[in-house]
């Protein structure tokens, strides 16, 4: 059965912190995401990865980098976290050998910056 | 660039109705694919069903299916005899087909299913 996880399900920091949130994926998918939630906002996609060491910035990048050595791991970074930052973090994988296959979800960091 | 609308923040329906919860879209692109997302209060996304745009037929799952309306760039999904358990916020996401592979979400729509 498809598999994201990620690392932490609740997770508290302190403004300034430098942030790691993990994401492994065990489908050999190519494709991973990494989104945020916001009420009344949807997902809104902050940088995706087609390949290993590729990366691209999504519709809200500024302030996170990311990095993918491996092709089933993809980590979101908060270089120094704020407050605006505090919200319902979502990684996705994907399989690029066809059309119409879904992105697949891990449960999801709730993220709180203090 | 695409956009999808969901001008439903809340519903409310009564177990057992059918219920549809509407999605207009706006692309430019030609071939693209619609995707509809289930959330439950635990947080995890899950995918209901999908649309592509030269399909011919309306996709079915189950107790879902989606009314695509191309012309009118609708993509509304149906649930049929609504459980308790169908209480969660549910995404229309689309993306194109070529290119990129980014999926362009709505802003959901909560659904509360009355015993």
């Amino acid at each position: 059965d498809v598999k994201v996880t990620q690392s932490s399900r609740y997770l508290v920091k302190r403004t300034g912190e430098k942030v790691f949130l993990e994401c492994v994926q065990d489908m050999d998918h190519e494709n991973m995401f990494w989104y945020r939630q916001d009420p009344g906002l949807g997902l809104r996609l902050i940088y995706f990865s087609y390949d290993v060491k590729m990366k691209e910035k999504g519709d809200i990048p500024e302030g996170y980098s990311v990095s993918r050595e491996k092709k089933e791991r993809f980590s979101l970074i908060l270089e120094s976290a704020s407050t605006n930052q505090t919200s319902m973090y979502l990684c996705a994988s994907s399989s690029r050998q066809g059309v119409g296959l879904p992105q697949h979800f891990g449960d999801g960091t709730r993220l709180s910056i203090l | 660039a695409q956009k999808i609308t969901q001008t439903q923040p809340g519903m409310f329906v009564q177990e057992k109705e059918a219920v549809t919860l509407d999605c207009t879209y706006d692309t430019s692109d030609q071939s693209y694919g619609l995707f509809w997302y289930k959330q439950p209060s635990s947080g995890e996304m899950i995918f209901l069903i999908y649309q592509g745009s030269y399909d011919e037929q309306n996709a079915t799952e189950g107790r879902y299916s989606l009314n695509f309306q191309k012309a009118r760039k609708s993509a509304n999904l149906v649930i049929s005899a609504s459980q308790l358990g169908d209480s969660a916020m549910y995404f229309c996401a689309m993306r194109a087909n070529f290119g990129n592979e980014k999926l362009t979400f709505g802003t959901g729509t909560r659904l509360t299913i009355i015993p």
